[in-house]
């Protein structure tokens, strides 16, 4: 079956860069999204369709895609973005969505 | 503004069903696609299935054919999931979710945690 691939966890300085992957061989042809989670709260959407931010998350929020691969960057971490993350794609047939396993970003 | 309130936490038996429901507000609900989605405790995300605006089609993902049901209220802005035969294995946080196209799951609601336990 298939999957979105991320590392389970992430850490970083404040006020670094935080980059986060997930990797998938449908995300050539299929939209991808990111969504934040903090612990006891449904998840946020922080972006979508690869690149675009919506309204209301901050700009130190991006993402990028480079063939199978497609990242979120985080630049000058704050504590407060301690949290899960989860990339979210669907398969090939575009029917069904799938979420990577999450990755746990830590601000030391 | 847009708001996703769901039912209150649940515990029943194995076996037994469950329905959580989920009301909207501050947009048309009838315009959009309605998912829910899970997660089990310390675990990642899991989506189940699709509502249409319509109400009349729906899609699950395979591992929940055959004992899930997604209907929808327009006239209430409510929509509903109903799981059946549950086990242990179904205890998890359940999240209806607005799915605004390729804007993605833009809204969540809070969540409910359905418990399965003897």
């Amino acid at each position: 079956s298939y999957e979105l691939r991320q590392p389970p966890s992430v850490s970083v300085s404040p006020r670094q860069t935080a980059t986060i992957t997930c990797s998938g061989d449908s995300l050539p042809h299929r939209s991808a999204y990111w969504f934040q989670q903090k612990p006891g709260l449904a998840p946020v959407l922080v972006i979508y369709k690869e690149t675009e931010r919506p309204s209301g998350i901050p700009e130190r929020f991006s993402g990028s895609i480079s063939g199978t691969t497609v990242t979120l960057t985080i630049s000058e971490v704050q504590a407060e973005d301690e949290a899960d993350y989860y990339c979210q794609s669907t398969d090939s047939s575009g029917a069904y969505v799938i979420f990577g396993g999450g990755t746990k970003l830590t601000v030391l | 503004q847009v708001q996703l309130v769901q039912s209150g936490a649940e515990v029943k038996e194995p076996g037994a069903s469950v329905r959580v429901s989920c009301e909207a507000s501050g947009f048309n609900f009838a315009n959009y696609y309605m998912v829910w989605i899970r997660q089990a405790p310390g675990q990642g995300l899991e989506w189940m299935g699709i509502i249409d605006p319509s109400g009349y089609a729906t899609s699950y993902a395979q591992k929940f054919r055959g004992r899930i049901t997604m209907t929808r209220d327009t006239s209430t802005s409510t929509v509903h999931m109903d799981l059946r035969i549950l086990t242990s294995g179904d205890t998890a946080v359940y999240y209806c979710v607005r799915d605004n196209g390729g804007y993605g799951f833009d809204f969540w609601g809070q969540g409910t945690l359905v418990t399965v336990s003897a």
